[in-house]
């Protein structure tokens, strides 16, 4: 399982855009990249997932180099309500049945 | 109704009493997990199954024990709780070839 590193913590402003960088410099070839939201007391929630370049859905975009060896999860216009903690993971979602999770980032919401 | 429901919700229980938590989920996914989160701290994976044939220890196993009594259901046991096992406890399900989970409500457990 390929490790990661993000930042413990994060603060930013309502109607601000959010980026998130996660590194994970030994990513093997099949492995995937997905992005969880966690708010207290409430389990981990799916936001995105990317193998390469860049995926966009309602909630976020994730941006991936070509050398995949680190990942940008982008929020934009944030809210109050995306005070959360955001896990980045990396694993082949085939060959990996265990899901290992970080500390996370703890992102702030300031008014 | 939730695709994983956990039971109970919250639990207060003594030092040395034997305590199992519930898994159960609809979404028909053959994978389960269960891990746990202190406060201020990540998620720890304490076991995982990827059938009701195959429990594997994740990474802190040691004073837990599981059970895949068929494909929706996963239970974890505390054969003889002890307080440093107080925390949030939560049950996953996913799907071969899929790397979203799906997480249960969580289960407070306090020891005293």
């Amino acid at each position: 399982l390929a490790k990661t590193t993000q930042p413990i913590s994060m603060d930013s402003y309502e109607g601000q855009e959010v980026n998130i960088t996660c590194s994970h410099n030994n990513i093997a070839t099949n492995d995937y990249i997905t992005w969880y939201q966690q708010f207290p007391s409430q389990g981990p929630r799916f936001i995105i997932q990317g193998y390469k370049t860049k995926v966009t859905n309602e909630v976020a975009s994730l941006f991936i180099p070509a050398d995949r060896k680190s990942s940008t999860l982008s929020l934009p216009r944030v809210s109050l309500s995306d005070t959360a903690v955001y896990y980045c993971l990396v694993g082949d979602i085939w060959g990996d049945d265990k899901i290992i999770f970080g500390k996370g980032t703890r992102l702030h919401i300031l008014p | 109704d939730a695709d994983v429901t956990q039971t109970p919700r919250n639990r207060i229980t003594k030092t040395g009493k034997r305590i199992m938590l519930e898994c159960s989920q609809t979404k028909g996914h053959d994978r389960m997990y269960w891990y746990r989160q202190d406060p201020g701290l990540g998620l720890r994976l304490i076991y995982y199954s990827f059938d009701v044939k195959d429990i594997n220890k994740g990474e802190i196993s040691d004073g837990y024990s599981v059970s895949r009594q068929a494909q929706a259901k996963f239970s974890l046991s505390l054969e003889s709780a002890i307080p440093n096992q107080t925390a949030l406890y939560f049950c996953a399900t996913r799907s071969g070839g899929e790397t979203e989970a799906f997480f249960g409500q969580g289960t407070r457990l306090t020891v005293v």
